[in-house]
Protein backbone atom coordinates (compact mmCIF):
# COMPACT_ATOMS: atom_id res chain seq x y z
CA UNK A 1 0.00 0.00 0.00
CA UNK A 2 1.38 3.30 -0.87
CA UNK A 3 1.09 6.21 1.13
CA UNK A 4 2.32 8.62 3.65
CA UNK A 5 2.07 7.97 7.24
CA UNK A 6 2.22 10.70 10.43
CA UNK A 7 2.58 9.57 14.12
CA UNK A 8 1.78 9.75 16.50
CA UNK A 9 -1.74 10.08 15.85
CA UNK A 10 -2.55 12.52 19.32
CA UNK A 11 0.80 13.63 21.02
CA UNK A 12 0.79 15.37 24.43
CA UNK A 13 3.66 17.73 25.44
CA UNK A 14 4.13 19.99 28.43
CA UNK A 15 5.48 23.14 28.04
CA UNK A 16 9.05 23.79 27.30
CA UNK A 17 9.59 20.68 25.79
CA UNK A 18 10.66 19.89 22.13
CA UNK A 19 9.20 17.38 20.49
CA UNK A 20 9.56 15.45 16.94
CA UNK A 21 6.66 14.81 14.57
CA UNK A 22 7.23 11.63 12.02
CA UNK A 23 6.27 11.81 8.21
CA UNK A 24 7.25 8.79 6.48
CA UNK A 25 5.99 8.40 2.41
CA UNK A 26 6.45 4.81 0.37
CA UNK A 27 5.40 6.95 -2.96
CA UNK A 28 8.95 7.58 -3.90
CA UNK A 29 7.80 11.50 -4.07
CA UNK A 30 10.76 13.84 -4.06
CA UNK A 31 8.91 16.55 -1.97
CA UNK A 32 7.82 16.89 1.10
CA UNK A 33 6.07 19.36 2.89
CA UNK A 34 5.32 20.15 6.57
CA UNK A 35 2.30 21.94 7.06
CA UNK A 36 -0.26 23.32 10.82
CA UNK A 37 -3.80 23.80 10.35
CA UNK A 38 -5.64 25.78 12.61
CA UNK A 39 -9.50 26.29 12.91
CA UNK A 40 -10.79 28.87 10.38
CA UNK A 41 -7.78 29.13 8.34
CA UNK A 42 -6.10 27.82 5.40
CA UNK A 43 -3.08 25.88 5.84
CA UNK A 44 0.18 27.72 6.25
CA UNK A 45 3.34 26.04 5.23
CA UNK A 46 6.26 25.67 7.68
CA UNK A 47 8.86 23.83 6.09
CA UNK A 48 9.43 21.88 2.47
CA UNK A 49 11.93 19.82 0.69
CA UNK A 50 12.58 19.37 -2.49
CA UNK A 51 15.54 16.71 -1.79
CA UNK A 52 17.15 15.11 -0.05
CA UNK A 53 19.47 16.95 2.18
CA UNK A 54 18.04 20.06 1.32
CA UNK A 55 15.27 21.88 2.92
CA UNK A 56 13.43 25.56 2.73
CA UNK A 57 11.75 27.70 5.41
CA UNK A 58 8.46 28.69 4.49
CA UNK A 59 5.77 31.23 6.06
CA UNK A 60 5.65 30.46 9.53
CA UNK A 61 8.94 28.51 10.06
CA UNK A 62 10.32 30.17 13.61
CA UNK A 63 10.19 27.29 16.02
CA UNK A 64 10.09 24.35 14.08
CA UNK A 65 13.09 22.71 12.28
CA UNK A 66 13.25 19.83 9.87
CA UNK A 67 15.43 17.29 8.40
CA UNK A 68 15.70 15.54 5.50
CA UNK A 69 18.20 12.59 5.46
CA UNK A 70 16.37 10.22 3.21
CA UNK A 71 14.32 10.43 0.57
CA UNK A 72 10.94 8.70 2.59
CA UNK A 73 11.54 10.52 5.68
CA UNK A 74 11.10 14.40 6.42
CA UNK A 75 10.39 14.70 10.75
CA UNK A 76 9.58 17.57 12.21
CA UNK A 77 10.26 19.33 15.71
CA UNK A 78 8.65 21.51 17.30
CA UNK A 79 10.89 23.10 19.93
CA UNK A 80 9.85 24.95 23.39
CA UNK A 81 10.62 28.21 21.06
CA UNK A 82 7.46 27.34 19.08
CA UNK A 83 4.43 30.11 21.42
CA UNK A 84 1.44 28.22 20.13
CA UNK A 85 2.25 25.31 19.50
CA UNK A 86 -1.26 23.14 19.98
CA UNK A 87 -2.45 22.66 16.73
CA UNK A 88 -3.13 19.54 13.90
CA UNK A 89 -0.02 19.37 12.18
CA UNK A 90 -0.05 17.62 7.73
CA UNK A 91 2.67 16.55 6.15
CA UNK A 92 2.41 16.07 2.39
CA UNK A 93 4.32 14.95 -0.45
CA UNK A 94 4.63 15.51 -4.27
CA UNK A 95 5.98 13.73 -7.10
CA UNK A 96 9.03 15.73 -8.79
CA UNK A 97 7.16 17.23 -12.31
CA UNK A 98 3.76 16.87 -11.34
CA UNK A 99 1.28 19.29 -9.78
CA UNK A 100 -0.53 17.38 -7.68
CA UNK A 101 0.14 17.71 -3.63
CA UNK A 102 -0.60 14.35 -1.47
CA UNK A 103 -1.67 14.49 2.72
CA UNK A 104 -0.72 12.59 5.32
CA UNK A 105 -3.93 11.95 8.77
CA UNK A 106 -2.31 14.71 10.44
CA UNK A 107 -1.07 14.96 13.94
CA UNK A 108 -2.63 16.49 16.40
CA UNK A 109 -0.51 17.88 19.05
CA UNK A 110 -1.63 19.72 22.24
CA UNK A 111 1.02 21.40 24.69
CA UNK A 112 -0.52 21.32 28.16
CA UNK B 1 1.22 34.07 3.29
CA UNK B 2 -1.46 34.51 1.10
CA UNK B 3 -4.77 32.70 1.70
CA UNK B 4 -7.05 32.00 -0.75
CA UNK B 5 -10.88 33.87 -0.54
CA UNK B 6 -12.80 30.60 -0.46
CA UNK B 7 -17.10 30.95 0.18
CA UNK B 8 -19.54 30.18 1.04
CA UNK B 9 -17.70 29.41 4.78
CA UNK B 10 -20.63 26.64 5.51
CA UNK B 11 -23.82 25.28 3.45
CA UNK B 12 -26.61 23.07 5.08
CA UNK B 13 -28.45 21.65 2.66
CA UNK B 14 -30.85 19.34 1.86
CA UNK B 15 -29.75 15.28 0.61
CA UNK B 16 -30.32 15.40 -2.88
CA UNK B 17 -29.62 18.83 -3.57
CA UNK B 18 -26.63 20.38 -5.53
CA UNK B 19 -23.75 22.60 -3.72
CA UNK B 20 -21.46 25.15 -5.54
CA UNK B 21 -18.33 26.52 -3.74
CA UNK B 22 -15.90 28.75 -5.25
CA UNK B 23 -12.03 30.26 -4.59
CA UNK B 24 -10.45 33.50 -5.35
CA UNK B 25 -6.95 34.48 -5.36
CA UNK B 26 -5.52 37.50 -5.73
CA UNK B 27 -2.77 35.96 -7.63
CA UNK B 28 -2.65 33.59 -11.29
CA UNK B 29 -1.78 29.63 -10.23
CA UNK B 30 -0.89 27.43 -12.68
CA UNK B 31 -2.82 24.40 -10.62
CA UNK B 32 -6.21 24.68 -8.63
CA UNK B 33 -6.47 21.40 -6.18
CA UNK B 34 -9.78 20.72 -4.73
CA UNK B 35 -9.74 18.68 -1.42
CA UNK B 36 -11.92 16.82 0.98
CA UNK B 37 -11.39 16.83 4.85
CA UNK B 38 -12.99 14.98 7.53
CA UNK B 39 -12.74 16.11 10.95
CA UNK B 40 -9.64 15.22 12.34
CA UNK B 41 -8.46 13.08 9.02
CA UNK B 42 -5.60 14.47 6.23
CA UNK B 43 -6.92 16.16 3.46
CA UNK B 44 -8.10 13.57 0.29
CA UNK B 45 -7.45 15.15 -3.11
CA UNK B 46 -10.81 15.23 -5.62
CA UNK B 47 -9.98 16.90 -8.83
CA UNK B 48 -6.75 18.81 -10.11
CA UNK B 49 -7.35 21.39 -12.46
CA UNK B 50 -4.18 22.32 -14.76
CA UNK B 51 -5.57 25.25 -17.22
CA UNK B 52 -7.75 28.02 -17.94
CA UNK B 53 -10.86 27.15 -18.62
CA UNK B 54 -10.61 23.33 -17.98
CA UNK B 55 -14.13 21.48 -16.76
CA UNK B 56 -13.13 18.36 -14.78
CA UNK B 57 -15.56 15.74 -13.13
CA UNK B 58 -14.90 12.89 -10.69
CA UNK B 59 -18.10 10.97 -10.15
CA UNK B 60 -20.86 13.89 -8.87
CA UNK B 61 -17.95 16.41 -8.65
CA UNK B 62 -16.71 18.88 -11.33
CA UNK B 63 -14.53 21.42 -11.37
CA UNK B 64 -13.63 24.36 -13.21
CA UNK B 65 -10.22 26.52 -13.54
CA UNK B 66 -11.40 30.34 -14.12
CA UNK B 67 -10.40 31.92 -17.77
CA UNK B 68 -8.47 34.33 -15.84
CA UNK B 69 -6.45 31.81 -13.29
CA UNK B 70 -7.36 33.73 -10.16
CA UNK B 71 -9.94 31.66 -9.53
CA UNK B 72 -11.56 27.84 -9.58
CA UNK B 73 -15.29 26.26 -8.59
CA UNK B 74 -16.65 23.32 -7.35
CA UNK B 75 -20.09 22.12 -7.50
CA UNK B 76 -21.11 18.86 -6.63
CA UNK B 77 -25.12 17.00 -7.52
CA UNK B 78 -27.35 15.33 -5.69
CA UNK B 79 -25.56 15.28 -2.11
CA UNK B 80 -25.70 12.30 -0.23
CA UNK B 81 -25.15 12.35 3.63
CA UNK B 82 -21.20 10.88 3.15
CA UNK B 83 -20.85 14.12 1.25
CA UNK B 84 -20.54 15.73 4.58
CA UNK B 85 -16.72 17.48 5.59
CA UNK B 86 -14.75 20.32 4.72
CA UNK B 87 -13.80 21.36 1.08
CA UNK B 88 -10.71 22.98 0.14
CA UNK B 89 -8.82 24.91 -2.70
CA UNK B 90 -5.42 25.02 -3.13
CA UNK B 91 -3.75 26.99 -6.12
CA UNK B 92 0.38 26.55 -7.20
CA UNK B 93 1.94 29.43 -7.80
CA UNK B 94 5.80 29.52 -6.32
CA UNK B 95 4.43 26.97 -3.68
CA UNK B 96 1.04 26.26 -2.61
CA UNK B 97 -1.89 28.32 -1.33
CA UNK B 98 -5.40 27.19 0.95
CA UNK B 99 -8.39 27.96 1.37
CA UNK B 100 -10.28 28.47 4.13
CA UNK B 101 -12.50 25.93 3.13
CA UNK B 102 -16.40 25.37 3.27
CA UNK B 103 -18.34 23.22 5.43
CA UNK B 104 -20.96 21.21 4.21
CA UNK B 105 -23.61 19.59 5.91
CA UNK B 106 -26.37 17.19 4.44
CA UNK B 107 -29.39 16.92 6.14
CA UNK B 108 -31.18 13.24 4.94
Amino acid sequence: DGGITQSPKYLFRKEGQNVTLSCEQNLNHDAMYWYRQDPGQGLRLIYYSQIVNDFQKGDIAEGYSVSREKKESFPLTVTSAQKNPTAFYLCASREGGYNEQFFGPGTRLTVL
Amino acid sequence: GQQLNQSPQSMFIQEGEDVSMNCTSSSIFNTWLWYKQDPGEGPVLLIALYKAGELTSNGRLTAQFGITRKDSFLNISASIPSDVGIYFCAGLGNQFYFGTGTSLTVIP
